[in-house]
Parts: C-alpha cells; sequence; structure tokens
C-alpha cells in the first residue's frame, strides 16, 4: 500500500513570498490533515478535511494560510504572504473514516520543510 | 494552553535498558491515545495506541501504561536497542475529532 505521498520536500523562500504544498493520501482515507512541526516540538494541526469539506481550520491563520481539497482526494496548502516564523516542517496525514466507522490511526507523509529567509 | 505535556525533553538509555516516557493530559473527553515514533527527515509512524478502558497495552518491546484518575499515560520501550534512537511523540484525541493534539517530543538516545 502506497504511503501518503508530498512534495516538495524541501523549500527556501523569501518572507512575503508565496508557496504551495501539495499531500496525496492513500486511496481511500476520508480524512486529511496538515500539521504545522516547529523544530523542537510536536506537530500542530492546522486543518482537518473530511472528504471535500473543513472539519476544523480552528488553528489555520487564515489571513495568510488557505487549504482546499477539491474532490476529496489531494490537497493543497497555501501561504501567501510567508513570514519568518512560519518556517517549519508541514506535514499531511490521512486516516480512514466511512460512515459510523470511525479508524483514527494517521499515517503522515515525509513532510515539507520549509525555510523563510 | 498546553493540553498534552510530555516529559523528558530528552533520554539517553544504555543499551538493554528500560526507557519511559511519561504524558499528561488535562481534556477528561480525551479517548484515544496513539505514541508516535520519528525518525529525522521522516514523518511520525504509529508505533503502539490504547483507550482508557484498559489501563495497559503491550506490544512486542513496547508498553503503553494508562492511568485515567490521573491523566496520565507512559511509554515503556524494554530492551532498548541502538535503533530505537528517535523522537517519541504522544498524543490525545477525542473519538468524535478525530484530530490528535501532541505533545511536545522526547529525544531517545540509545547508546550501544
Amino acid at each position: 500500500e502506497a504511503g501518503v505521498a508530498q512534495s516538495p520536500r524541501y523549500k527556501i523562500i523569501e518572507k512575503r513570498q508565496s508557496v504551495a504544498f501539495w499531500c496525496n493520501p492513500i486511496s481511500g482515507h476520508a480524512t486529511l490533515y496538515w500539521y504545522q512541526q516547529i523544530l523542537g516540538q510536536g506537530p500542530k494541526l492546522l486543518i482537518q478535511f473530511q472528504n471535500n469539506g473543513v472539519v476544523d481550520d480552528s488553528q489555520l491563520p487564515k489571513d495568510r494560510f488557505s487549504a482546499e481539497r477539491l474532490k476529496g482526494v489531494d490537497s493543497t496548502l497555501k501561504i501567501q504572504p510567508a513570514k519568518l516564523e512560519d518556517s517549519a516542517v508541514y506535514l499531511c496525514a490521512s486516516s480512514f473514516r466511512s460512515g459510523t466507522v470511525k479508524v483514527y490511526e494517521q499515517y503522515f507523509g515525509p513532510g515539507t520543510r520549509l525555510t523563510v529567509t | 494552553q498546553q493540553q498534552v505535556k510530555q516529559s523528558p525533553q530528552s533520554l539517553i538509555v544504555q543499551k538493554g535498558g528500560i526507557s519511559i516516557i511519561n504524558c499528561a493530559y488535562e481534556n477528561t473527553a480525551f479517548d484515544y491515545f496513539p505514541w508516535y515514533q520519528q525518525f529525522p527527515g521522516k514523518g511520525p509512524a504509529l508505533l503502539i495506541a490504547i483507550r482508557p478502558d484498559v489501563s495497559e497495552k503491550k506490544e512486542g518491546r513496547f508498553t503503553i501504561s494508562f492511568n485515567k484518575s490521573a491523566k496520565q499515560f507512559s511509554l515503556h520501550i524494554m530492551d532498548s536497542q541502538p535503533g530505537d534512537s528517535a523522537t517519541y511523540f504522544c498524543a490525545a484525541s477525542t473519538t468524535n475529532a478525530g484530530k490528535s493534539t501532541f505533545g511536545d517530543g522526547t529525544t531517545l538516545t540509545v547508546k550501544p
């Protein structure tokens, strides 16, 4: 079974530039998560999708961050404009959830390491 | 407000020894407690998880001990090996939400 795919793996941009990250979850996984992991900290949830609908985006800085999952499969996370404090690893994860069946094992991709200079 | 507190921040253990990492949570609505292992350059990988209806779960050399009344849970790694050297994260989630709240991680080094 193929894992969660993310690209790019690394990105260096200057502050005030924009950047986009892509994630393709495990086939059949309805739930998709984007996490931000700052060096030395645990992952922090930015947004959670169930199919193509947003379940939780309470911690997404909406003035600069946006995410979409238009067809309920792959997803894109965008930052515009980037700030120095956005330097982090952006992790995508997916889990299987179908109707009343709730399975919460999350499978993470390798992440995208963003450096903002 | 940090809802999951993890300790220690770093841990050094000799090969064959026992590694113990502790976590405490605040939200009594949490009902799923996974542990993740993360190697440099990789995403976290689920190691073992427990629900609060049991006090202990063992899988191979890895054991979770859970104390519901104290709102604490811990990971024990028996016969620690150099290959276990990684960062370990505890997490907690609610059945309805699915999302996980993570601790800040413990960097484990197992010396040969």
